[in-house]
């Protein structure tokens, strides 16, 4: 049981190049999140998914896009990539507890991105 | 924005002694949550305490939350080297059936040996 894996662990990329990072969980979770981490930020919330087929917009969701097609797997792009989006990124991901009210949130290892 | 206030930003005690973390919010939450961080890690689930409770305890962790002042404290009692770690607070908010939380920017604790 690995629980939250995130691929790749490092990358470095240049102004305008692509790239996409993956996260997969195998908890059977129904939510998935990507949140960036910048020095004395905090973390904030880019997009998030809550089942199979769907996203929506997070807190700071431009220059991202994202992609649910499995249930495990939850795909952050960056189109276009810019120095900005220089970052540490994490995924997530939850169930829903029977009640409805509560999440705690399983967290990646984080990919380190930085944008030249 | 920035939901979640931590305070202090930093803090150093002596193995042993008691920490104390405070987070204060801004709009009406449906839960909170504390995660600590290690240095170049993800984050780990410690607690959560749901906006009807206003006390709840794990281990050495004592967690407190008052929605009329919106604010919540951690208290971390008999500290260890170990716990020298990142804290975050984060608060539910929106609807039930999305998860979503919004994070503090953390207290940074030390302790030391």
């Amino acid at each position: 049981n690995a629980g939250v894996t995130q691929t790749p662990k490092f990358r470095v990329l240049k102004t305008g190049q692509s790239m996409t990072l993956l996260c997969a969980q195998d908890m059977n979770h129904e939510y998935m999140y990507w949140y960036r981490q910048d020095p004395g930020m905090g973390l904030r919330l880019i997009h998030y998914s809550v089942g199979e087929g769907t996203t929506a917009k997070g807190e700071v969701p431009d220059g991202y896009n994202v992609s649910r097609l499995k249930k495990q797997n939850f795909l952050l792009g960056l189109e276009s990539a810019a120095p900005s989006q220089t970052s540490v990124y994490f995924c997530a991901s939850s169930r829903r507890t029977g009640d409805g009210w509560s999440y705690e949130q399983y967290f990646g290892p984080g990919t380190r991105l930085t944008v030249t | 924005s920035q939901q979640g206030e931590e305070d202090p930003q930093a803090l150093s005690i002596q193995e042993g002694e008691n920490a104390t973390m405070n987070c204060s919010y801004k709009t009406s939450i449906n839960n909170l949550q504390w995660y600590r961080q290690n240095s170049g890690r993800g984050l780990v689930h410690l607690i959560l305490i749901r906006s009807n409770e206003r006390e709840k305890h794990s281990g050495r962790l004592r967690v407190t939350l008052d929605t009329s002042k919106k604010s919540s404290s951690l208290l971390i009692t008999a500290s260890r080297a170990a716990d020298t770690a990142s804290y975050f607070c984060a608060t539910g908010v929106g609807s039930s059936n999305t998860g979503k939380l919004i994070f503090g920017q953390g207290t940074t604790l030390q302790v030391k040996p």
